[in-house]
């Protein structure tokens, strides 16, 4: 069965701090999609990014930095010079499914990590 | 606009009611999920459709039924089976292929 574990259930930083959001996924298949979400107060989730398991480079979008790696099963978010407007809750996601693309089936996803970003 | 819209935002029920929650999209996708998300929890996928006319259970789906007679509509109708109702529900769809799931605003039901 496959499972997401996301440890911190809430951080806060004061602005402008590094923060690093763990998440640490099991899975039996070898083709696999993960992914993360962000969920502000308005209750949308809102989708950041996807990656395959056969892709282990790192991605950078502005602040936002995904660091993969399959040798601790881990797909860990990091924010840079956080600001309040990151204030959310952030939700690692995992799709086995093999039909192309992944998240066919559905998503498993982790309990989700608090952050305050504190002005 | 091109979105996924559920109604109504917020929801009461008195106990032992069955009650419909409205998902509709016009992204014209053809994979349409509805979740479940209890305070300090994640989401659990409750039923899912990859096509009009079929549909799968997903992890929870007792006491939940749906329909999917449309490709834009996935009403998610929670029944008087489902003995802890309350709780804040999304409904997501994606194009088969793109792994990527837009979610809807959301409905926030609560049984009184």
């Amino acid at each position: 069965a496959q499972k997401v574990t996301q440890a911190q259930t809430e951080i806060s930083v004061v602005e402008k701090e590094d923060v690093t959001l763990d998440c640490v996924y099991e899975t039996r298949d070898t083709t696999y999609y993960l992914f993360w979400y962000k969920q502000p107060p308005s209750g949308e989730l809102v989708f950041l990014i996807r990656r395959n398991s056969f892709d282990e480079q790192n991605e950078i979008s502005g602040r936002y930095s995904w660091n993969f790696q399959k040798s601790t099963s881990s797909f860990n978010f990091t924010i840079t010079a956080s600001q309040v407007v990151d204030s959310a809750v952030y939700f690692c996601a995992l799709s086995e499914s093999m039909y192309s693309g992944g998240g066919a089936d559905g998503l498993t996803f982790g309990k989700g990590t608090h952050l305050i970003i504190q002005p | 606009d091109g979105g996924i819209t559920q109604s109504p935002k917020y929801l009461f029920r008195k106990e032992g009611q069955n009650v419909t929650l409205s998902c509709e999209q016009n992204l014209n996708h053809d994979a349409m999920y509805w979740y479940r998300q209890d305070p300090g929890q994640g989401l659990r996928l409750i039923y899912y459709s990859q096509i009009v006319n079929d549909f799968q259970k997903g992890d929870i789906a007792e006491g939940y039924s749906v329909s999917r007679e449309k490709k834009e509509s996935f009403p998610l109708t929670v029944t008087s089976a489902q003995k802890n109702p309350t709780a804040f529900y999304l409904c997501a769809s994606s194009t088969q292929g793109s792994g990527e799931q837009f979610f809807g605003p959301g409905t926030r039901l609560t049984v009184l």
